[in-house]
């Protein structure tokens, strides 16, 4: 079983902040998978890195992937309320198919 | 593009009986699918990796005779959640991957289900 570790795992902000989310690990991953999930909804991806140290960028969003493809991060540029939800990384491993979930950040952005 | 839907969105059943999820790819082909559970305020757990026309490959822990994978078809993969619970009680999502199971996997909107 892989260590995958998010954190942090509640964040609290207010409207117009900035934060970065991290997701950190042991082992090296082929590629990465980032997601928001709403509440009674199922997860939807926002990003899918693939090469150590790649940055990619989706409106106020950017993700970025360790260059031992061991962790990455987002980071989310002055923060709205739509943004509140729990995100989620999910690594694939080398050699394998399956992505496996961290256990989520789970932010919430204050008007 | 790459739209997944569940049905039903939710479900009520009582201790004993057996329920079937649908997970229907409907703009792509799917070769792979996967099925997870999620409880109330925890991360997604891969259940199953189903593959079209061959047998599911279970994570450890789960029991295959309790929750029936069928992927008969490209576009349609069922899970039958049976003899149920209360502790089955969850959130069940499936996803499916384009270009088999080496790709991006794309999530349905999930079902709820509530076994009394």
């Amino acid at each position: 079983t892989q260590l995958l570790e998010q954190s942090p795992q509640f964040l609290s902000i207010q409207e117009g902040e900035n934060l970065t989310v991290y997701c950190n690990s042991s082992s090296v991953f082929s590629s990465l998978q980032w997601y928001r999930q709403e509440p009674g909804e199922g997860p939807v991806l926002l990003v899918t890195v693939v090469t150590g140290g790649e940055v990619k960028k989706l409106k106020r969003l950017t993700f970025q992937f360790g260059d031992a493809r061991k962790d990455s991060s987002l980071h989310i540029t002055a923060a709205q309320p739509g943004d509140t939800g729990l995100y989620l990384c999910a690594p694939r491993a080398s050699g394998t198919y399956k992505y496996i979930f961290g256990t989520g950040t789970r932010l919430k952005v204050l008007a | 593009g790459a739209v997944v839907s569940q049905h039903p969105s939710w479900v009520i059943c009582k201790s004993g009986t057996s329920v079937k999820i649908e997970c229907r790819s409907l703009d792509f082909q799917a070769t792979t699918m996967f099925w997870y559970r999620q409880f109330p305020k925890q991360s997604l757990m891969l259940m199953a990796t189903s593959n079209e026309g061959s047998k599911a490959t279970y994570e450890q822990g789960v029991e295959k005779d309790k929750f029936l994978i069928n992927h008969a078809s490209l576009t349609l993969s069922t899970l039958t959640v049976t003899s149920a619970h209360p502790e089955d009680s969850s959130f069940y999502i499936c996803s499916a991957s384009l270009q088999g199971a080496s790709s991006e996997q794309y999530f349905g909107p999930g079902t709820r289900l509530t076994v009394t």
